[in-house]
This record gives C-alpha cells, structure tokens and sequence, in this order.
C-alpha cells in the first residue's frame, strides 16, 4: 500500500480565515479523494481529484468553499476557505489502489476553528 | 443510492470474548465491501475487504463474509484483545462512470476490558 503523509496534522484557527492542507503519496497514483469526519462522525467524501481534470465534488461541496489542485501524481492539496466553527473536523485524503478498488486514508488534518 | 447501516455502539466486551459487528448495506449493482478501522488518535486503516459474493475477507483474526442474499458484510473475531478497542466502519465501494466512491457507515466503537 502506498504511504500517505498530510500537513498540517493539526491547526487551529480563526473564522473567517483559510487553512490549505497538503497530502503527499510515496508513489504515483491517479486517483486521490478528500474526506471529511466531523466529529463523532463517519466520514464523508468531499470531491475526487484526478491529476489532469477538475476536481468532481459531492452533493453539499462546492469549489468555492473547498478548492483542490492536484499538480502532479503524487500530490494534492484541499483549501478550507472562509471558515467557521461549523469546519472544525478532520479532513483526510486517501488514493486508490492500482485499479481503485481500495482505498488507502492519510493519517488526517485534525482543525479546530474558533 | 447506496448506504450501509451498522450497528449502533459503543459494544464493550471483556477480552477473550466474542465480537460480531454487524453491517447491511443498500446498492445497485455489485459493490465492494470493506471495513476499516480507527484507533485512539489515529487515522484509518484498512482491515478487511471482499470484492464479491461470498467471498471472505480476513486480517488480523478479523474476518467478514460477503453475502449477497441479506446483504451483509458483519464482521466477526473469535477472541478480543484490549488492543482491538478502536472504532470500526464499514463500506462499501460502487463505481459508476469513472467515479469510486466510498460510502462508510457511522461507525462501530468497540471497548474491550481486561
């Protein structure tokens, strides 16, 4: 399985600011998707990102709130914009495995926002 | 669309006993099933997956049977450790057009006491 690494792996912050969390692969995969668990909650996907094309979002996320670059196969990064106490969860990204079958989580971006 | 329903928690058990956690699931098609796991702190971790009916995945003396005719992927262990208390979840993978999108369940947490 590929290793996963994400920055910040915490951060608190101000309303109304933005936070840009990184996620790094050890390999190229194409595939990558971000999630988000609130807490005490299961997880939720936010969009796919594939290296080449626009993010695809799910329904209750837009672009705007949650911009994604994906520059390169091993590399993405989710922008949390505008935010508020509503934000505060953790946000994980994960890839699939050669055919996607199996996906394969970060260890999170844990963000308290005040 | 799709969903998957597991049984509410927390479960706590004395160590050595046996654990079942449910999980039905609702899609069109043919998903794949998968349960992953949380441990205190930490981000998720795949545990066990099948890809298709009957088939039975297993790790770390977890196991899960997918079954096609009530829809269920429960997962089972015959003797728990301490070190087994995390929270569990279970998913389900559907591909349509290119998308493969997991959809988890709220989550199972186990307790386990010495």
């Amino acid at each position: 399985s590929a290793v996963i690494s994400q920055k910040p792996s915490r951060d608190i912050c101000q309303r109304g600011t933005s936070l840009t969390i990184q996620c790094q692969v050890d390999s190229q995969v194409t595939m990558m998707f971000w999630y988000r668990q609130q807490p005490g909650q299961s997880l939720t996907l936010i969009a796919t990102a594939n290296q080449g094309s626009e993010a695809t979002y799910e329904s209750g996320f837009v672009i705007d709130k949650f911009p994604i670059s994906r520059p390169n196969l091993t590399f993405s990064t989710l922008t949390v914009s505008n935010m508020s106490p509503e934000d505060s969860s953790i946000y994980l990204c994960s890839v699939g495995s050669g055919r996607a079958d199996t996906q394969y989580f970060g260890p999170g971006t844990r963000l308290t926002v005040l | 669309g799709n969903s998957v329903t597991q049984m509410e928690g927390p479960v706590t058990l004395s160590e050595e006993a046996f654990l079942t956690i449910n999980c039905t699931y609702t899609a069109t098609g043919y998903p794949s099933l998968f349960w992953y796991v949380q441990y205190p702190g930490e981000g998720l971790q795949l545990l066990l997956k099948a890809t298709k009916a009957d088939d039975k995945g297993s790790n770390k003396g977890f196991e899960a049977t997918y079954r096609k005719e009530t829809t269920s992927f429960h997962l089972e262990k015959g003797s728990v450790q301490v070190s087994d208390s995390a929270v569990y979840f279970c998913a389900l993978l559907h591909s349509t057009a290119g998308r493969r999108a997991l959809t988890f369940g709220s989550g199972t947490r186990l307790q386990v006491q010495p």
